[in-house]
Formats: structure tokens, sequence, C-alpha cells
């Protein structure tokens, strides 16, 4: 079975470049999560999905972040313009159990490095 | 917040049990411990979890006290391939998934 799928797996780009990151998630989890993860730090939870419902977007910077999962399965997070903070892993999680309480499956994640 | 406390780095000899602690003093009575790892360069992973009782799967036991204020995670046959951060997770029902920094866990051959 094909866990969580991430791409790009690396990104390079200059200041105020546009980037996105893709995400599929586990067959059949309904629950999808992104998560930004800092060098040195834990994962912190930018956004959660339950299908096509973002239900938890109080950590999503809105005046430059965006996601969306149309259709409740792929999603995409997009950063407009880019700054050099936000160079970090991205990371993509999905569950089956609704809620944010369950086990996680995380992808590898998108490596973001902004110059 | 994070609601535990682990020790930011541990040593453990390959072969031996790697017992890594946490301190989750606040804990409440509808709330899970869980435990996932992070491997460099790669998403956390999830190992166990417990809400009083002992438990034991594949790949770990977790211990947790009977006042529930602190656990103990043991990986009983470390190898090198155990090398990872640790994150010891405090969770109720529609929490937030919230990791700490965890413990740096290094397997020494």
């Amino acid at each position: 079975e094909a866990g969580v799928v991430q791409s790009p797996r690396y990104k390079i780009i200059e200041k105020k470049q546009p980037v996105a990151f893709w995400c599929n998630p586990i067959s059949g989890h309904n629950t999808l999560y992104w998560y930004l993860q800092n060098l040195g730090q834990g994962p912190e939870l930018l956004i959660r999905y339950e299908n096509e419902e973002a239900v938890d977007d109080s950590q999503l910077p809105k005046d430059r972040f965006s996601a969306e999962r149309l259709k409740g399965v792929d999603s995409t997070l997009k950063i407009q313009p880019a700054e050099l903070g936000d160079s970090a892993v991205y990371l993509c999680a999905s569950s089956f159990v609704a809620g944010s309480t369950g086990e996680l499956f995380f992808g590898e994640g998108s490596r973001l490095t902004v110059l | 917040d994070a609601k535990t406390t682990q020790p930011t780095s541990m040593d453990c000899a390959e072969g031996r049990a790697a017992n890594l602690p946490c301190n989750h003093s606040t804990i409440s009575g509808n709330e899970y411990v869980y435990w996932y790892r992070q491997i460099h360069s790669q998403g956390p992973q999830y190992i166990i979890h417990g809400l009083k009782n002992n438990e034991t799967n594949e790949m770990a036991s977790l211990i947790i006290t009977e006042d529930r204020k602190s656990s103990t995670l043991i990986l009983p046959h470390a190898t090198l391939r155990d090398t990872a951060v640790y994150y010891c997770i405090v969770l109720g029902r529609d929490d937030k998934i919230i990791f700490g920094k965890g413990t740096r866990l290094h397997i020494l051959p």
C-alpha cells in the first residue's frame, strides 16, 4: 500500500517567488494535515482538513499561505510570495480517524529553501 | 505549548534496551499518551499510544505510571536504525497534535 506522497521533495526559489507543494494522502484517509517543520524543531500544524473542509486553519498565515483540497483527496499548499523565513520542511499527513486523534501517517516532506 | 517534558538527548548502546522518559504531570483523565519518532530526513512515524494500561506492539512498549504523570517508551533491543528524535505527545479527543522538541536518541555501535 502506498504511503503519503509529497512533491516536490526539494525546492529552491528566490524570495518573493511563489511555490506550491502537493500531497496525495493514503487512499481512504479523510483527514489531511499540513505541518511546517523548522530546523531542530518539532512539526507545527498549519491546517487540517476533514474531507474537503478546512476544520482548523488557525495557524496558517493567510496573508501569504493558502491551501486547498478539492474533491477531498489531493491537497496543495501554496506560498505567495515566499520569504526567507519560509525555508523549512513542509510535511503532509493523513489519518483515517476523524478529528485530530489517532495515528497519523506522514509523507517524507518537501524541503523549501528560499534565497 | 506541548504538555510534555522530555530530555533533550540520550545515548544507548546497540542491542541494549532504550528507555525514553516523558513527564506529563498535567495530563487529564481522558488524554492519551502518544509516541512518534522521526528518523533523519523522513516524516514522523507513529510508534504506540496508551491511556492508562501498559501497551506493547512490534515496535516498542509503553509503560505509564499509575498516576499517569509520566511514561516510558521502551525499545527492547535498540539497533542503529532506531537513531531518531522521539516525540511524546499528550492528546485528548479533538486536540491538536502538538510536537515538542522531543528526545534525540543516539544508538551507539
